[in-house]
C-alpha cells in the first residue's frame, strides 16, 4: 500500500546537536511538507516542496533545513540554531486536494 | 491575523448525540478548499471532509457534514451520533488556490465522547 513512512517514532536529541527527520513517501506525489505541532498550536508549516531540487520556506524556518534530491524523500534536519525544537513532527505530500500525512516523530531534547 | 480560528479549545458530548465543531476562516482568495481532520492520541492525521468554495451543496461524509456558510466564512463540523472512537483532536484547515498547495491549520479542538 502506498503512504508515507516517518522515521524513527521518537528521537532524543542533545543540546547542540543536529538531528535529521526521515520522511518518505511512494506515492507519486510531488509536493511534500513538513509540519510542527506544540501543545496548543495546532500544526505550523516549516518547509515544503512542489517539485525535486526546489522548496520554499513555511511560517516558522528557522533552525531547519530540508533538502529534496528525489520525489520520494523531504528529509528535514532541526539545526542548533533551532532554540526549542522539542515538538511533533509531522510530514505530508499531496497530489490535487488529497493529502496524506505520515504518522509523526516526537523529538524530544535532553 | 489568524486565517482559521477554532474558538472551542475543548468539547464534550455524550455517546449517540450530534456535536458541532466551529471553524471560521478570513482569506480574500476566492477560490479555496476548507479540510477537517482527526487527530487521535496516536497523532496521525486522519482526513474527514473537505469542501471547495464553489461547491453549491454541502459535503457530507458518513456520520460527518460541514456546515458551510460562505459570507460568514464559517466551516462548522457537524459529528451526528457520537461514538467512544471519536474522542480525538479535530483540526480545520484551508488550502488558497491562488498560492502553493499549503494547508493552514486551526488550533485545534479536543473532542471527548462519554458513555
Amino acid at each position: 500500500d502506498g503512504g508515507i513512512t516517518q522515521s524513527p517514532k521518537y528521537l532524543f536529541r542533545k543540546e547542540g546537536q543536529n538531528v535529521t527527520l526521515s520522511c518518505e513517501q511512494n506515492l507519486n506525489h510531488d509536493a511534500m511538507y513538513w509540519y510542527r505541532q506544540d501543545p496548543g498550536q495546532g500544526l505550523r508549516l516549516i518547509y515544503y516542496s512542489q517539485i525535486v531540487n526546489d522548496f520554499q520556506k513555511g511560517d516558522i524556518a528557522e533552525g531547519y533545513s530540508v533538502s529534496r534530491e528525489k520525489k520520494e524523500s523531504f528529509p528535514l534536519t532541526v539545526t542548533s540554531a533551532q532554540k526549542n525544537p522539542t515538538a511533533f513532527y509531522l510530514c505530508a505530500s499531496s497530489r490535487g486536494y488529497g493529502y496524506t500525512f505520515g504518522s509523526g516523530t516526537r523529538l524530544t531534547v535532553v | 491575523a489568524q486565517k482559521i480560528t477554532q474558538t472551542q479549545p475543548g468539547m464534550f458530548v455524550q455517546e449517540k448525540e450530534a456535536v458541532t465543531l466551529d471553524c471560521t476562516y478570513d482569506t480574500s482568495d476566492p477560490s479555496y478548499g476548507l479540510f477537517w481532520y482527526k487527530q487521535p492520541s496516536s497523532g496521525e492525521m486522519i482526513f474527514l471532509i473537505y469542501q471547495g468554495s464553489y461547491d453549491q451543496q454541502n459535503a457530507t461524509e458518513g456520520r460527518y457534514s460541514l456546515n458551510f456558510q460562505k459570507a460568514r466564512k464559517s466551516a462548522n463540523l457537524v459529528i451526528s451520533a457520537s461514538q467512544l472512537g471519536d474522542s480525538a483532536m479535530y483540526f480545520c484547515a484551508m488550502r488558497e488556490n491562488s498560492g502553493y498547495s499549503t494547508l493552514t491549520f486551526g488550533k485545534g479542538t479536543m473532542l471527548l465522547v462519554s458513555p
